[in-house]
This record gives structure tokens, sequence and C-alpha cells, in this order.
């Protein structure tokens, strides 16, 4: 099984901020990588796909990059709205989908 | 408007069964492969099962693997997912969603295939206590 491991698991910081999280695989996924936001009590939202490409309708302060085993999602300058739990997922292995842990991003 | 509605949830007691339904609208859903995914409480979210469009190729993760059962019915824009033998540890919120894919051209004609999910349920709860 392909494992995900996010760093951090959370993190403070302030509205304008540039905000980096980084993705992890245990093996080579190539580009395989998606990332999802996630808001109290609601359903994940598709952000990026394919590792860099942006989801239509989603801000371009939204970026991912990366390739092989290591992934980043930057929020250029973080808004009110961008305060969730963010999700990593490869679909490198499409018979065994998996998510990373999630990253806590709260207000500082 | 695509959507994506899930039911079926309950409480329901250790070893019993329960079959959760998602209901598609606003798009070709026999074109698409989809996905359940879960949630624990106050947890991350896990994958639990995908079926294919035409329900020719079918996946589970190993935590689920020979108690739910995947299914499909393209004619009622329905999917559905067969949950026996539950446990404690199968209480979340269970999500339908939808695999997307985009192509992406490569060198000497060859096309790479991009899965996510992109289109998401509002989810429904599962509690299995006694």
């Amino acid at each position: 099984d392909i494992q995900m491991t996010q760093s951090p698991s959370s993190l403070s910081a302030s509205v304008g901020d540039r905000v980096t999280i980084t993705c992890r695989a245990s093996q080579s996924i190539s580009s395989y990588l998606n990332w999802y936001q996630q808001k109290p009590g609601k359903a994940p939202k598709l952000l990026i796909y394919a590792a860099s490409s942006l989801q239509s309708g989603v801000p371009s302060r939204f970026s991912g990059s990366g390739s092989g085993t290591d992934f980043t999602l930057t929020i250029s300058s973080l808004q009110p709205e961008d305060f969730a739990t963010y999700y990593c997922q490869q679909s490198y292995s499409t018979s065994m989908y998996t998510f990373g842990q999630g990253t806590k991003l709260e207000i500082k | 408007e695509v959507q994506l509605v899930e039911s079926g949830g309950g409480l329901v007691k250790p070893g019993g069964s329960l079959r959760l339904s998602c209901a598609a609208s606003g798009f070709t859903f026999s074109s698409y492969s989809m996905n359940w995914v879960r949630q624990a409480p106050g947890k991350g979210l896990e994958w639990v099962s995908s079926i294919s469009s035409s329900s020719s190729y079918i996946y589970y993760a190993d935590s689920v693997k020979g108690r739910f059962t995947i299914s499909r019915d393209n004619a009622k824009n329905s999917l559905y997912l067969q949950m026996n033998s539950l446990r404690a540890e199968d209480t979340a919120v269970y999500y339908c969603a939808r695999d997307q894919r985009a192509a992406r051209p490569a060198a000497e004609g060859v096309i790479y295939y991009y899965y996510y999910m992109d289109v998401w349920g509002k989810g429904t709860t599962v509690t299995v206590s006694s």
C-alpha cells in the first residue's frame, strides 16, 4: 500500500501569510496527487489535481507542485475562508486510493 | 446542477447490517467510476471502495474487504454500499464521490490519465453501537 504523510499536522498562521503544506508518498507516484480542503461539518472540496492543476473555480492563490514522492500545497496569501483542514490523496494506485492524515490550518 | 445525495445511514448494533445509497443527478452517471469515502468522528478521510462505470472493476480497502459490497444501478443513477458485520470502528460519515479523470498527452503519443474526486455528497452518518 502507498502511505501518504503530511506535514505539519497542524499550523497556525495569520491572514495574508504565505503557507506551505507538504505531502510525502512512501513510493514514487509521479504526479498522481490531489489536494482537498475540508471545513467542519462539510464535505471535502477538490482544490488541485494531478499535482499542479487548479480545479475550476478555485482561487489562484492556491497552487500545487511536486512529483515523485514530494509534493507541496501553497496558499500565497491566506484569506479568512482558507482556515480549514487540507488533505492530500494519491491516485497512482487506482485499486487503493489513500489520503494523508490531514493538516489543520488555524488562525494565529 | 451536478449533485450526489447519500441516504441510509443510522444507528445499528455491532454485527448488524446497513445499506447506503447515493443518488446522482446533473451528469451522465453511467460514464463515471464512483467511490465511497468515510470519516470517523474527529479523524481523517479514509477511502472505502470504488466501482468502475460498468461495474467491471471493484476495489475495497483492506479494513472493509469481505464485509462491505459496493454496487451501482446505472438505470437508476444510483450507487450503493452494503455493509455487513458492522463494527464500532465503522462509525463514520460516509461520502460518495465521483471519480473524474483528466487526460494529459506525453511524448510519443502516449496519454496519461489522472484521477481525482471532483464531486462529493454531503454524507450520511453511520453509528455502530450497542
